[in-house]
């Protein structure tokens, strides 16, 4: 069965540090993976998405991820956070026709 | 509108009534799916809609819960004689089909449900 685990329940950055979160997932095959964000209030939003190919992949808002195989993680990163990326972030794994898993979340505090 | 839809946005019931939330994809998304988010977790899979085909109600938590899709396109989850531990934000999302099996979902806002 597939699954992601997102290590860190809560991060709090300084405005303008460097943001990484942590996701792993158990896949059975080649994984889909995604990373999503979610505002207070809002919907779910795609940041970025890996299928195959470069490994290191670029989404919105700066944000990027590397896909690991050997650690079997896609982990996020941002160079420079801004007060406006204070959100809950979700990764995901799809298989099985579509359907996705997602982890329990990572809830970024930013500081000024 | 652009975006999926979902009604209410907010519902507040008593223990034992029955709740129907409704979901409305964007427009030529084939795919359709329900996920229940409770207070400080992730999001747990409900069911998956795919065109035509049956729906894969795999991560329905029990009889009390059930969902149809009319016409592909709009779909209503009923939860029968709520429970508590029913209270959650139940979001709802849809992919298109040239993004394949394994697209991009698209979410709602989410329906609050409270039951007291």
């Amino acid at each position: 069965a597939q699954s992601v685990t997102q290590p860190d329940i809560h991060i709090t950055v300084s405005e303008g540090a460097s943001l990484e979160l942590r996701c792993n997932y158990s896949y059975g095959a080649t994984p889909y993976l995604f990373w999503y964000v979610q505002s207070p209030g809002q919907g779910l939003q795609l940041l970025l998405k890996y299928f195959s190919g470069d490994t290191l992949v670029q989404g919105i808002k700066g944000f990027e991820a590397e896909f690991k195989r050997s650690q079997s993680s896609f982990n996020l990163r941002k160079p420079s956070v801004h007060w406006s990326d204070a959100a809950e972030y979700f990764c995901a794994v799809a298989g099985n026709a579509g359907k996705s898993t997602f982890g329990d979340g990572t809830t970024l505090t930013v500081k000024p | 509108g652009a975006g999926v839809s979902q009604s209410p946005s907010n519902k507040v019931t008593e223990k034992g009534k029955d709740v129907e939330l409704r979901c409305d994809p964007i427009s030529g998304h084939t795919a359709l799916y329900w996920y229940r988010q409770s207070l400080g977790q992730g999001l747990e899979f409900l069911i998956y809609f795919q065109g035509n085909s049956a729906p894969d109600k795999s991560g329905l938590p029990s009889d009390r819960f059930s969902a149809e899709r009319t016409g592909g396109s709009v779909s209503t989850l009923t939860i029968q004689r709520t429970q508590q531990e029913d209270s959650a934000v139940y979001l709802c999302a849809s992919s298109s089909p040239s993004g394949g099996p394994y697209g991009e979902l698209f979410f709602g806002e989410g329906s609050r449900l409270t039951v007291l």
